[in-house]
Parts: structure tokens; C-alpha cells; sequence
């Protein structure tokens, strides 16, 4: 088992449409990081979280500890959100992150 | 754009050469990191310098090797190319190199061995 899992894999969605993507972890965190890649291939960091919630625009981030989760919402979502986005967790115990396996989202206007 | 200067921006060679991939990092951050990024996979990670020293290596080829420089940019060579190795080369970098930090990604190198 991954020790990141995303959900789902793939989300196709309208235009103005509230989106979740999901991502859970089974080891000690001292952060995870939510990443956005865009078709052309640059990746963006979009928050970087070790409790609560962080907002940034149409974006934001939440994280459960107890529960080993996060997820990721994009309120009134537009076709240029299309990107895949990436969770990852830094483990406490070293300087690595373990990276999921990204969730691809389109948005159809 | 994230500061960090990746060039070059593609690189098309044959399989049983070496290429260098050169990664400047942001201003004021002292560690780097390599990824590759196969066809429709995800993000691997490779090795991460410190200041100049190596602090983590993940899975990286005995025929791959980096290295970070004074000036605190960093090089990745790759040798002896074979065709699996055409991916997304990406550098990264974050002040402290500590696993809580932000990270800032470059714009990656295509590399294609043909």
C-alpha cells in the first residue's frame, strides 16, 4: 500500500462546479504539500500545511491530522484550473517527501 | 516564475552519450533537489544537496550523479543514456532544505534519448 493515496485518479467537472480531490497518508508528517502541474509540465507549490486550513483565492486547503488527511477544494472552478495537482508529505524522520500520485482534473467550460 | 533557472529547456541526444542539466536555485536558497518525471508517472526523487553536500539520495542510478557547486547551483549528469531514461528533469529548491519547507520548482528539462 502507497503510503500517499489520491482520489479520485481523474476528475472531469463544468465550469463553475465546487471540486474536492483527496489525499490520505499512513505515516508521522511534519508537513504536506499540495502542487499543481500544468499541462506544459511546470509544477507551482500551492500550500504547504502541518494543521488547519490555509486559503489562497479560489483555493483551499485543509488537513485533519488525527485523521492522516487532506483534501484540497477549488471553489467556482474554471477551465484554466485544468492541471493535475499533487499531494506530498514530508515524513518526520528525514528531508524527503513521499509524493502521491496526483489527481488530473479537467474542467470543461 | 519561481527563481529557480533550469537550462537548458530541452535536450534531444543518443542513447550512449552524457548531457548535463544545470539548476540555479532561487535567491538565498541553499538546498536542491532533482526529480525525474517519466512519460505519465510521477514525481521521482533523486538526490538533495545541502550547501554543497549531499543530505538525501532516493533513486538514483550508479550511471546518474549531481553535484552542488560554491556558487550553489547544481548539475545532474547522466551518462551512458539509455532510451528509458527520456523524461522531465525537474530542480527544486528551498531555503533550509528541511522537509517542512515550500518548495520552488524550475520549469524542467525534456531530455529525449533517441
Amino acid at each position: 500500500k502507497n503510503e500517499v493515496e489520491q482520489s479520485p485518479q481523474n476528475l472531469t467537472a463544468q465550469e463553475g462546479e465546487f471540486i474536492t480531490i483527496n489525499c490520505s497518508y499512513s505515516v508521522g508528517i511534519s508537513a504536506l504539500h499540495w502542487l499543481q502541474q500544468h499541462p506544459g509540465g511546470g509544477i507551482v507549490s500551492l500550500f504547504m500545511l502541518s494543521s488547519g486550513k490555509k486559503k489562497h483565492g479560489r483555493l483551499i486547503a485543509t488537513i485533519n491530522i488525527q485523521e492522516k488527511h487532506s483534501s484540497l477544494h477549488i471553489t467556482a472552478s474554471h477551465p484554466r484550473d485544468s492541471a493535475v495537482y499533487i499531494c506530498a508529505v514530508s515524513k518526520d524522520s528525514n528531508y524527503q517527501l513521499i509524493w502521491g500520485a496526483g489527481t488530473k482534473l479537467i474542467i470543461k467550460p | 516564475d519561481s527563481g529557480v533557472t533550469q537550462t537548458p529547456k530541452h535536450l534531444i541526444t543518443a542513447t550512449g552519450q552524457r548531457v548535463t542539466l544545470r539548476c540555479s536555485p532561487r535567491s538565498g536558497d541553499l538546498s536542491v533537489y532533482w526529480y525525474q518525471q517519466s512519460l505519465d508517472q510521477g514525481l521521482q526523487f533523486l538526490i538533495q544537496y545541502y550547501n554543497g553536500e549531499e543530505r538525501a539520495k532516493g533513486n538514483i542510478l550508479e550511471r546518474f550523479s549531481a553535484q552542488q557547486f560554491p556558487d550553489l547551483h547544481s548539475e545532474l549528469n547522466l551518462s551512458s543514456l539509455e532510451l528509458g531514461d527520456s523524461a522531465l528533469y525537474f530542480c527544486a529548491s528551498s531555503v533550509g532544505g528541511a522537509s517542512n519547507e515550500k518548495l520552488f520548482f524550475g520549469s524542467g528539462t525534456q531530455l529525449s534519448v533517441l
